[in-house]
C-alpha cells in the first residue's frame, strides 16, 4: 500500500513551458486535492475533486488546470509556467473516518520556474 | 466560512520543556479541527483531530490538544519536548460537508538541546 504518490519529485521549468504533475492514490478515496505551499502562507488549495470525472476550483486556481479521468489519479497541469508558480505542490486524498474526513498527503513536488 | 490563525510562526523550546503551539479558529458551524506535522522534505502527517466526541484529544508522539469553544482555540501541547519533535506544525479546520480543509500558516518548532 503506497498511499499517495507524486511524480516528479523535483522539476525546473523555464517561463512559458508547460508540465503535468501526477498524483496517484491506492486507497480508493473519493476526494483528491492539490495544494501549493509557500513560505509563511501555509497550504493553499488549488483545485480539488469529489470523484472521478469531477473537478472544482479552490482558493488559488488561476494558471492551473486539473483532470480526474481515473479515480486513483489526479493530474495538475501548468500550461504556461510563471516564476510566481515556483512552489512546493502537495497532493492529498481523503476518506471519512470516525465522524470526519481525514486527509493523506503525498511527499510533494518541488517546482522551480526560472 | 472557516479559517485558522496560528500565533507564532517560530517557537523554540529546550529539550524536556513544555511545547505549546497556538491555534485559533473561525467557523460559522461546528468545526472539525486537525493538527498536522511536517518533517523536512516530507508531506503532512496527521497528529490528531477533534470531531466533537471529546474536548481533550490525544494524538501520536505524546501530543494532545484541547478544544475550547468559548475561546475558539485548539492549542497543541506536549509535556516534554524531544529533539525529534523539531518540525513544522499546521492547524487546519473543516466544516459543513467536511471535505474541504483550511490550513493555518504553520509554526516551526525548534528544540534546543
Amino acid at each position: 500500500n503506497a498511499g499517495v504518490t507524486q511524480t516528479p519529485k523535483f522539476r525546473v521549468l523555464k517561463t512559458g513551458q508547460s508540465m503535468t504533475l501526477l498524483c496517484a492514490q491506492d486507497m480508493n478515496h473519493e476526494y483528491m486535492y492539490w495544494y501549493r505551499q509557500d513560505p509563511g502562507m501555509g497550504l493553499r488549495l488549488i483545485h480539488y475533486s469529489v470523484g472521478e470525472g469531477t473537478t472544482a476550483k479552490g482558493e488559488v486556481p488561476d494558471g492551473y488546470n486539473v483532470s480526474r479521468l481515473k479515480k486513483q489519479n489526479f493530474l495538475l497541469g501548468l500550461e504556461s509556467a510563471a516564476p510566481s508558480q515556483t512552489s512546493v505542490y502537495f497532493c492529498a486524498s481523503s476518506r471519512f473516518s470516525g465522524a470526519s474526513y481525514e486527509q493523506y498527503f503525498g511527499p510533494g513536488t518541488r517546482l522551480t520556474v526560472t | 466560512a472557516q479559517s485558522v490563525t496560528q500565533l507564532g510562526s517560530h517557537v523554540s523550546v529546550s529539550e524536556g520543556a513544555l511545547v505549546l503551539l497556538r491555534c485559533n479558529y473561525s467557523s460559522s458551524v461546528p468545526p472539525y479541527l486537525f493538527w498536522y506535522v511536517q518533517y523536512p522534505n516530507q508531506g503532512l502527517q496527521l497528529l490528531l483531530k477533534y470531531t466533537s466526541a471529546a474536548t481533550l484529544v490525544k494524538g501520536i508522539n505524546g501530543f494532545e490538544a484541547e478544544f475550547k469553544k468559548s475561546e475558539t482555540s485548539f492549542h497543541l501541547t506536549k509535556p516534554s519536548a524531544h529533539m525529534s519533535d523539531a518540525a513544522e506544525y499546521f492547524c487546519a479546520v473543516s466544516a459543513g460537508t467536511g471535505n474541504q480543509f483550511y490550513f493555518g500558516t504553520g509554526t516551526s518548532l525548534t528544540v534546543i538541546p
